[in-house]
């Protein structure tokens, strides 16, 4: 079976400061590690992924995600948060391309002006 | 090709009633996926498809639930006498085999009154 946590309902940051939310998940054998974000109302926005490869991925809208093993986490970065960036954001993980994607329960970030 | 596309994008019906909704994945995509998100919650896996054959199905897809994927192409999601618990966005995505894109639709909000 396969999992994922969220354990922050919700992240509240300033503009300009740092945002971080953070994810842990467990799988057999290889994780592959998405993160997704949700608008009001609409589907589910892909922001980056990771394989393989470098622990640190780099993915859409300046957001970033660090892979690691010994934790098990994902946790997703960003350096200077937008209010635009105010949405649910959601980790999930796969065992394998083509897999189904098993998502956690979503964090909702919150960026004040 | 304009992604995945779900219709309708909303639906309300009365408790007992059939609906069915339909998904249109990416054209060259062989797999296609079936998520339902209650409000504030993660997607949760349902079921999906390799080219037509249904490949999984999730024990949250009751009897009353039905997907088809009749020539690997669009599919359809059909709940029987629905229920105020159907209540949800039904999410479709689709994906190639062996391969780490996911792209979502925007979904279908079914309110059961």
């Amino acid at each position: 079976a396969q999992s994922v946590a969220q354990p922050e309902d919700q992240v509240n940051v300033a503009e300009g400061n740092p945002l971080t939310v953070k994810c842990t998940y467990s799988v057999s054998g290889n994780p592959y590690l998405f993160w997704y974000v949700q608008y009001p109302n609409r589907g589910l926005q892909f922001l980056l992924k990771y394989i393989t490869g470098d622990n640190l991925v780099k993915g859409s809208y300046g957001f970033e995600a660090e892979f690691n093993k010994s934790q098990t986490s994902f946790h997703l970065k960003k350096p200077s948060a937008l209010v635009s960036d105010s949405a649910l954001y959601f980790c999930a993980v796969s065992r394998g391309g083509g897999n189904k994607l098993t998502f956690g329960g979503g964090t909702r970030v919150l960026v004040k002006p | 090709d304009t992604g995945v596309s779900q219709d309708p994008r909303h639906k309300i019906t009365k408790r007992g009633q059939n609906v069915t909704f339909r998904c249109d994945p990416i054209s060259e995509h062989n797999r296609l996926y079936w998520y339902r998100q209650t409000l504030g919650q993660g997607p949760e896996f349902l079921t999906y498809f390799q080219n037509e054959a249904q490949l999984e199905k999730s024990r949250l897809l009751s009897d009353r639930f039905s997907a088809e994927r009749p020539k690997g192409s669009f599919s359809t999601l059909e709940i029987q006498r629905t229920e105020q618990g159907d209540s949800a966005m039904y999410l479709c995505a689709s994906s190639l085999e062996d391969h780490y894109g996911y792209t979502f639709g925007s979904g279908t909000r079914l309110t059961v009154v």
